[in-house]
């Protein structure tokens, strides 16, 4: 099993320039997640998905958009890029659900570093 | 937004002492607290999944303990080694939606 695969590992974008980050787990996982890391905070939640077919914002969504294409598939989308969103990006999924009981542990990604310019 | 503080922010240890940090959150709706274990240049790792009150788990060193009354859980690390140097976050659920928050993480450095 590959986990949690993110693309691309890096990428740098022009200020107001467009772009999706693409995340895929391949553990039949029920909940999927975006986060942003940046320096000396930890991570912050951007948006989830607690099942297939739902997504809800999280803590800083402001400036993303997301869609959850399917079990495997919850991409982050970029519309206009600011400098702000210059940041690390960690996809994570977890069993969750209701039918996952209380092993809600989150796999994680390698990540994304993006850098906008 | 829930307040998940982590304590200290950092810390500094000799490689064979033992160390121990804390997570604080509201006590109010807990669901369950996950630790993680972050590497420098790698994605976190789960270490143990935390829920009922009383709780402790251990995985070779590195043993954790959950109040959920008083709202803190502790992360105890045994003889540390240089290979423990790492961030060590704290995840807490309140509801099983499937949304957690995460503490800002207490940064380990063991030294040889």
């Amino acid at each position: 099993n590959a986990g949690v695969t993110q693309t691309p590992k890096f990428q740098v974008l022009k200020t107001g320039q467009s772009m999706t980050l693409q995340c895929a787990q391949d553990m039949n996982h029920n909940s999927m997640y975006w986060y942003r890391q940046d320096p000396g905070m930890g991570l912050r939640l951007i948006y989830y998905s607690a099942s297939e077919g739902t997504t809800d914002k999280g803590e800083v969504p402001n400036g993303y958009n997301v869609s959850r294409l399917n079990k495997r598939e919850f991409s982050l989308r970029l519309e206009s890029a600011a400098p702000s969103q210059t940041s690390v990006y960690f996809c994570a999924s977890s069993v969750g659900g209701a039918s996952g009981g209380l092993r809600y542990e989150q796999y994680f990604g390698p990540g994304t570093r993006l850098t906008v310019t | 937004i829930l307040n998940v503080e982590q304590s200290p922010q950092s810390l500094h240890v000799q490689e064979g002492d033992s160390t121990n940090f804390t997570c604080s959150f509201p006590s109010s709706n807990f669901y369950a607290l996950h630790w993680y274990r972050w590497e420098t240049a790698k994605s976190p790792e789960a270490l143990f999944v935390m829920t009922l009150n009383g709780d402790e788990k251990k995985k070779g060193r590195i043993s954790a303990t959950l109040n959920t009354k008083e709202g803190y859980s502790y992360l105890y690390i045994k003889g540390s080694q240089p290979e423990d140097s790492a961030t060590y976050l704290c995840a807490l659920y309140n509801t099983n939606a499937g949304k957690s928050t995460f503490g800002d993480g207490t940064t380990l450095t063991v030294k040889p």
